[in-house]
């Protein structure tokens, strides 16, 4: 399979755990996207990489989150201190974006992340 | 603040029918307007997607509709089938070297019944 992948696709935690995700994107992808959904309502943005470069961040990003793309390939986003309200479908979406514009989004399946 | 209106919430028609949803958008800086067809527990899958250069695109049973002037574009399902049957997410972006987030609406919860 050559789409995104994201691992794991279901997480459960107890509120105040660390929690880490992954994500694949298609290989010739220089963009990554990561947007959170609860349910019933559309993906939010939360940050994008252009290579391994972060190029913006949403303000529904607080300090508890962080993502990374080291290498310009796979990206993790970590939760410190997870919450209740952290409960949500993670996606993970790629594109090749060419100068002075971007390719179509493709999203990976998500992770569902349970906060008790 | 919803960036994208999108109506209906959810949506009921009949096999062979055709199902219209409806989105809104202000900002004129956006130029790029796609479509995404969510299963449950997948995630959202672009189906079709317009530029307002073009007032219409089709894909086979699929047409987007875009009104520039109305800040308003429609996706139309054509002889609806009970496959159809997701959430339907209208989105909008503007193209340019550093911004790509895509800006969603909160979705409408379409059902054909055969």
């Amino acid at each position: 399979d050559t789409g995104v992948s994201q691992d794991p696709r279901h997480k459960i935690t107890k509120r105040g755990q660390n929690v880490t995700f992954r994500c694949d994107p298609i290989s010739e992808h220089n963009r990554l996207y990561w947007y959170r959904q609860t349910l019933g309502q559309g993906p939010e943005f939360l940050t994008y990489f252009q290579n391994e470069a972060q190029l913006e961040k949403s303000r529904l990003l607080s300090d508890r989150f962080s993502a990374e793309r080291p290498k310009g390939s796979f990206s993790t986003l970590e939760i410190q201190r997870t919450e209740q309200g952290d409960s949500a479908m993670y996606l993970c979406a790629s594109s090749l974006a060419i100068s002075g514009s971007f390719g179509e989004q493709f999203f990976g399946p998500g992770t569902r992340l349970t906060v008790l | 603040q919803q960036q994208v209106k999108q109506s209906p919430q959810s949506l009921i028609v009949q096999k062979g029918g055709i199902s219209i949803i409806n989105c809104a958008y202000e900002n004129t800086a956006f130029d790029y307007f796609p479509w995404y067809q969510q299963f449950p527990g997948k995630g959202p899958a672009l189906l079709i997607a317009i530029r307002p250069d073009v007032s219409e695109k089709k894909e086979g049973r699929f047409t987007i509709s875009f009104n520039k002037s109305a800040k308003q574009f429609s996706l139309h399902i054509m002889d609806s089938q009970p496959g159809d049957s997701a959430t339907y997410f209208c989105a909008a972006a503007k193209r340019g070297s550093t911004l790509g987030r895509l800006y969603f609406g909160r979705g409408t919860q379409l059902t054909v019944w055969p």
